[in-house]
């Protein structure tokens, strides 16, 4: 089956910091693969996607690239900031719009 | 972009009792909404797909009976939580698709007490 697996958290960084959060996913074909963003009291948001393999995602200085030799899609960034500090989630869209999620990972960026 | 509402924000009921939970499309309708479950520190587990005019899909393990899905409207959703336990207790997030492909919107969330 479908399954999404991300590194676990907290992941903490000082500001400016380098970030990489890891994802792989276990799929049949090649799914559309997804960066979701929680911050603290809020909904998830679209973070950034990829529908096909070697898509590069891109969105507020976060990226990923759709690996499928290695099933990954790893999220990073250049530098970070203490306001993307959140819980990222990796996940992975079946059919009929359904998305698999992966465990998530916090993000705590200090100053 | 669109806007998922849901209604409460937080609940807290006695154990045996039923909780409604309230998903609405703020600008936009949806033929489908989606409902999920978010335990502690863990990731949201899809637990039925709500359809506008038929029957709610449910997923493998999830109790039918006990999570009573209504898609009233084109902007409503609704997850009745019936004879709830402890167990049960959990925040609980809907999410709508809308505009182009792959793109989804998400309610804050719910957060269910079960004493």
């Amino acid at each position: 089956g479908n399954s999404v697996t991300q590194m676990e958290g907290p992941v903490t960084l000082s500001e400016e910091a380098f970030l990489t959060i890891n994802c792989t996913y276990t799929a049949t074909g090649y799914p559309s693969l997804f960066w979701y963003v929680q911050y603290p009291g809020e909904g998830l948001q679209l973070l950034l996607k990829a529908t096909k393999a070697d898509d590069k995602g891109s969105n507020k200085g976060f990226e990923a690239t759709y690996r499928k030799e290695t099933t990954s899609f790893h999220l990073e960034k250049g530098s970070v900031q203490v306001s993307d500090s959140a819980v990222y989630f990796c996940a992975l869209k079946r059919a009929g719009n359904m998305l698999t999620f992966g465990g998530g990972t916090r993000l705590m960026v200090k100053p | 972009g669109a806007v998922v509402s849901q209604h409460p924000s937080w609940v807290i009921c006695k154990s045996g009792t039923s909780v409604k939970i309230e998903c609405r499309s703020l600008d936009f309708q949806a033929t489908t909404m989606f409902w999920y479950r978010q335990f502690p520190k863990q990731s949201l587990m899809l637990m039925a797909t709500s359809n506008e005019g038929s029957k709610a899909t449910y997923e493998q393990g999830v109790e039918k009976d006990k999570f009573l899905i209504n898609h009233a409207s084109l902007t409503l959703s609704t997850l009745t939580v019936t004879s709830a336990h402890p167990e049960d207790s959990s925040f609980y997030i809907c999410s709508a698709p809308s505009g182009p492909p792959d793109t989804q919107y998400f309610g804050p969330g719910t957060r269910l007490t079960v004493l």
